[in-house]
């Protein structure tokens, strides 16, 4: 079985403080992304990677930064934690078409 | 711009019924679409996955089936059970799209009564 983890489950943060979210794949996929879901917008894509050291823009990605130094790991960056960004955070994995998520990260910036 | 909706946005049966989610999608133009359940304050678990050349998908209770020319694809659950209750997600890659990406409806939440 793909597993996908993240690093906290939960986490609250002051504004301003540089927040640092991992994911991390056991399956050797290419693809890594980082959604963020909101009650009423959704799942948006905030950015996503295709290999090693590659990334990609989503829908939304501003006010965020990422890593991907090896391929199993995909890390988002939150520059300078604003309230705004309080939200799950939910990253996934892929080879081909299907994609397999971790279990999230409920972040809360006070 | 690419749209995905479900319709509806909560629905509530007893136990035991036969169900049908509806997800609708703005392009014909398609790789694939994927089912999802999520349980409250988890991740997202693959339930199916759709591709454009083929028009349904089974697994166990769960049918999904793919009109690409319609823009729709349906979600059929039988005899439904108080473990199936969960927000069900669908996902449609976008041939317009980059990358893999997915574009997300927003969820119809099931809830099965025992």
């Amino acid at each position: 079985d793909v597993k996908v983890t993240q690093s906290s489950r939960y986490l609250v943060k002051r504004t301003g403080e540089k927040v640092f979210l991992e994911c991390v794949q056991d399956m050797d996929h290419e693809n890594m992304f980082w959604y963020r879901q909101d009650p009423g917008l959704g799942l948006r894509l905030i950015y996503f990677s295709y290999d090693v050291k590659m990334k990609e823009k989503g829908d939304i990605p501003e006010g965020y930064s990422v890593s991907r130094e090896k391929k199993e790991r995909f890390s988002l960056i939150l520059e300078s934690a604003s309230t705004n960004q309080t939200s799950m955070y939910l990253c996934a994995s892929s080879f081909t078409a299907e994609q397999y998520f971790g279990p999230g990260t409920r972040l809360t910036v006070t | 711009k690419q749209e995905v909706t479900q319709i509806p946005a909560a629905l509530s049966v007893p136990e035991g019924e036969n169900l049908v989610l509806n997800c609708s999608f703005t392009d014909s133009a398609i790789y694939n679409l994927q089912w999802f359940r999520q349980d409250p304050g988890k991740g997202l678990t693959s339930l199916l996955l759709i591709q454009s050349s083929q028009r349904e998908q089974t697994s166990g209770r769960l049918n999904a089936s793919l009109d690409k020319s319609s823009g729709r694809s349906t979600l059929y659950i039988a005899a439904s059970q108080p473990g199936d209750s969960a927000t069900y997600l669908c996902a449609v890659e976008f041939q317009e799209t980059s990358g893999s990406r997915l574009t997300f409806g927003e969820g119809t939440q099931l809830t099965v009564n025992p």
